[in-house]
């Protein structure tokens, strides 16, 4: 079945670094890919939509400065963290789907949870 | 805008009891519910996904139910083991878009 893998899995980086979250869809093109992010004890709330080759859209409270996601392709997105705190330590999970219509199955990566020391 | 509430928020049982964990919604127009299982440090591993159109979907020991009119869902464990200990997450699609409930940390105490 469809797979869409997310890495790193885990990634440790000191406060006023950036790291970079890859989300790929292995075999299907993913014409729209989400990005949640989850703190201890919360659930899972969606930061940004977004479609290949087009700009991403940012949910209300996202700094869309801070957290860049970029789709350049239809196999890949990608989420920046940049100047990372320790208060953006969290779980980033991304999924993606194949077509812009309702209803249509979206698949979920692994997600990658960040600590930012 | 689509609220999705689990209860209980923690839920601690003894090995071999049978349980069940509540969802709720709020906008009973959705797609599909689906029932995640997520362990400490890892992802989300899909456990059962429900069509708009089903009342119930089984696999193995899971049994997860749905009354869209009323917006809600339940996953019912039968015979719970401690591998079961997970935090469950409900998730509904009104689009392309989840809305994740809040979810239910479940230990299952050998």
């Amino acid at each position: 079945g469809a797979v869409v893998s997310q890495h790193p899995s885990r990634v440790i980086c000191k406060s006023g670094t950036s790291v970079k979250i890859e989300c790929r869809s292995l075999d299907f093109q993913a014409t729209t890919m989400f990005w949640y992010r989850q703190f201890p004890k919360q659930s899972l709330m969606l930061m940004a939509t977004s479609n290949e080759g087009s700009k991403a859209t940012y949910e209300q409270g996202v700094e869309k400065d801070k957290f860049l996601v970029n789709h350049a392709s239809l196999t890949l997105s990608t989420l920046t963290v940049t100047s990372a705190h320790p208060e953006d330590s969290s779980f980033y999970i991304c999924s993606a789907t194949t077509g812009a219509n309702s209803g249509n199955t979206i698949y979920f990566g692994e997600g990658s949870w960040l600590t930012v020391v | 805008k689509q609220e999705v509430t689990q209860i209980p928020a923690a839920l601690s049982v003894p090995e071999g009891e049978n349980l069940v964990l509540n969802c709720s919604f709020t906008d009973s127009a959705i797609y599909n519910l689906q029932w995640f299982r997520q362990d400490p440090g890892k992802g989300l591993t899909s456990l059962l996904l429900i069509q708009s159109s089903q009342r119930e979907q089984t696999s193995g020991r899971l049994n997860a139910s749905l009354d869209k009119s009323s917006g809600r869902s339940t996953l019912y464990i039968a015979a719970s083991q401690p591998g079961d200990s997970a935090t469950y997450l409900c998730a509904v699609t009104t689009g392309n878009q989840f809305y994740f409930g809040t979810g239910t940390s479940l230990t299952v105490i050998p």
